[in-house]
This record gives C-alpha cells, structure tokens and sequence, in this order.
C-alpha cells in the first residue's frame, strides 16, 4: 500500500542551526502539507503546497520556514535557525482528492 | 480561535461497550470532516470520514454522524475493542476547496480496558 515515508525519525540539533526535514509524499497526490504537534498539543497546520508553491500557510510558518519540492518526488521543511520552541513532531501528508494520508513524522528535537 | 473543538480530552471505555467521541466546529465553511487515529510516535492515520449532504456514514465498526445545523459530529465505535485505544482526531475542511489544509481539534485519548 502506497505511503508517505519521512526521513529521518529523529533529528537532534543544536539551537540556532539550520535542519532540513524530508517527505516523499504518495507518488500520484497533488497537494502536500506540513503539521507538527509539540508535545501534549494538538497537531497544527503549518503550510500546504500545491503546483510547486505555497498555497496556504499558518502565523506559525514565518520566514524562518521554507519548503521546497526540488525534484518532483521529495518535499523538503527547512528550518533555518531552529529555536528550541521548535523542538516538535512533524508530519508530511499529502492527498489526491479529499483525505490526507501523513506520514510517520519527524521529531525534532532543538537543543 | 478554535475552529474545531474537541472538548473531551480523555474518554475510558469497556471493551465491548460504545464509544462515542465529539467534536464541534464553528466554522460554517467547512463542509467535509474526518477523523484520525493517532498512535504515540505514529502519524495520524485516517479513519472514515463525511461530507456534509450526509448525516452518517458507516465503515464497520466506525460510524460517523453529523448534525449541520447543531455544528456537530460524532464518532461511534462499536464493540470498542482494547486495539482501538488512541488519540482521535477530528479535522473539517472546505470541500470545495481541494488543497485547504485540514484543520484538527486537539484530539481525545480513548482507553478501551479488556
């Protein structure tokens, strides 16, 4: 069954420093979105992307966030100087039609 | 501005009995509405979900109901089973507009006890 796979699982850097967090989406979905939930909260909507732009961002995706779909198989979060409130689970989802499929998530971890 | 309300954060429940978890939205654009299950250290995972020309939908043990006018929804297990313990997500969206993020309540913890 087609899923959306997340590299890596976990990634530990240290405030300040740029990560790059990476998403192979389903290969025949259109729009491609970013969540995170920090621990004990909710899972919050950060941006959505669709025909190689952003179509949708929230407050929290300022200009320390960018995504990028560099070769039309992978969606890239760069995070470029993570503070430790961004220390968070990520998800990769992406969708054809109306339901969402994410993947397994990235925790991160800023220290 | 919580556009999707999940007001009970926990819910425990007896294998074999009902659960039956709520959530209420106030946005009256959304028009399409699911529910997620979510594992710890998992994504969340689609369950079933309802458009707004229906009131319910059933995929086996999953129904959905939705009640327009009172802006609300409901997930009904049924028998609930010790594997369904989770958090559940509800999450609307604007149908018509296809690549609208969804938006997620905070979610319930659901404990099913064998």
């Amino acid at each position: 069954e087609p899923e959306v796979t997340q590299t890596p699982s976990h990634q530990v850097t240290q405030m300040g420093q740029e990560v790059i967090l990476r998403c192979v989406p389903i290969s025949n979905h259109l729009y491609f979105y970013w969540y995170r939930q920090i621990l004990g909260q909710k899972v919050e909507f950060l941006v959505s992307f669709y025909n190689n732009e952003i179509s949708e961002k929230s407050e929290i995706f300022d200009d320390q966030f960018s995504v990028e779909r560099p070769d039309g198989s992978n969606f890239t979060l760069k995070i470029r100087s993570t503070k430790l409130e961004d220390s968070a689970m990520y998800f990769c989802a992406s969708k054809v039609n109306t339901e969402a499929f994410f993947g397994q998530g990235t925790r991160l971890t800023v220290v | 501005d919580q556009q999707v309300k999940q007001n009970s954060p926990s819910l425990s429940v007896q294998e074999g009995r009902i659960s039956i978890l709520n959530c209420d939205y106030t946005n009256s654009m959304f028009d399409y509405f699911l529910w997620y299950k979510k594992y710890p250290a998992e994504g969340p995972t689609f369950l079933i979900s309802i458009s707004s020309i229906k009131d319910k939908n059933e995929d086996g043990r999953f129904t959905v109901f939705l009640n327009k006018s009172a802006k609300h929804l409901s997930l009904h297990i049924v028998p609930s089973q010790p594997g369904d313990s989770a958090v559940y997500f509800c999450a609307a969206s604007p149908l018509n507009q296809a690549g609208t993020a969804l938006i997620f309540g905070k979610g319930t913890t659901l404990s099913v006890s064998s």
